[in-house]
């Protein structure tokens, strides 16, 4: 596609439940990242992918959290047993890390809501 | 490591009068800056990035900012708010090594009629 594109735009689900989130990212970007926005918050980063490294998890605020990438493209952020903490909006965003200078694009974003 | 601070979390101007959003980087490495703005409800997008050519950068709807490796600074500035410029307002810095994007905490601006 043209852009990032993520998935469910809009998820409830209740407490103790999983969750996962889609990011289908530009094609040929090597770099993904996964943020957290919380209501009022600036944003937080999870996780960064970039080509075959290994990825920086350093972002992840418990083992409740994580993050595949298959193939090199498509990602998946797992939430498990969520909590209420956990609402917010999460963002996707892709670059060509490649290329210096190259911005990072972002997806809309995936609304969280743990009821 | 590479980090931004954006002094001010919130900002407000009046209408008309100038913008200034300030943004501190910290690289070991020669940086990359972006300034990227999230209008409610809606997505980031970017308004401008210094990529080590002129350090003057003009970006869309009549944003600048200026890179001062003196300063370390790369402050957003416009000489006329408009309401439509009321957002939140986001730093970023990569290096030309890791090429991570590091985002700062963000300023929100309030353009006030």
């Amino acid at each position: 596609g043209a852009g990032v594109s993520q998935s469910p735009s809009n998820k409830v689900t209740e407490k103790g439940k999983d969750v996962e989130l889609r990011c289908d990212p530009i094609s040929g970007h090597t770099a993904l990242y996964w943020y957290r926005q919380s209501l009022g918050q600036g944003l937080e980063f999870l996780i960064y992918f970039q080509g075959n490294s290994a990825p920086d998890k350093s972002g992840l605020p418990s083992d409740r959290f994580s993050a595949e990438r298959t193939g090199g493209s498509v990602s998946t952020l797992t939430i498990q047993r969520t909590q209420q903490e956990d609402s917010a909006v999460y963002l996707c965003a892709s670059s060509l890390a490649q290329v210096g200078g190259t911005e990072a694009f972002f997806g809309q974003g995936t609304r969280l809501t743990v009821v | 490591a590479q980090s931004v601070t954006q002094l001010g979390s919130h900002v407000s101007v009046s209408e008309g009068a100038l913008v200034l959003l300030r943004c501190n980087y910290s690289s070991s490495v020669p940086p990359y800056l972006f300034w990227y703005v999230q209008y409610p409800n809606q997505g980031l997008q970017l308004l401008l990035k210094y990529t080590s050519a002129a350090t003057l950068v003009k970006g869309i709807n009549g944003f600048e900012a200026e890179f001062k490796k003196s300063e370390t600074s790369f402050h957003l500035t416009k000489p006329s708010a408009h309401m439509s410029d009321a957002a939140e307002y986001f730093c970023a810095v990569s290096d030309t090594s890791y090429q991570k994007v590091t985002f700062g905490t963000g300023t929100k601006l309030q353009v006030i009629p």
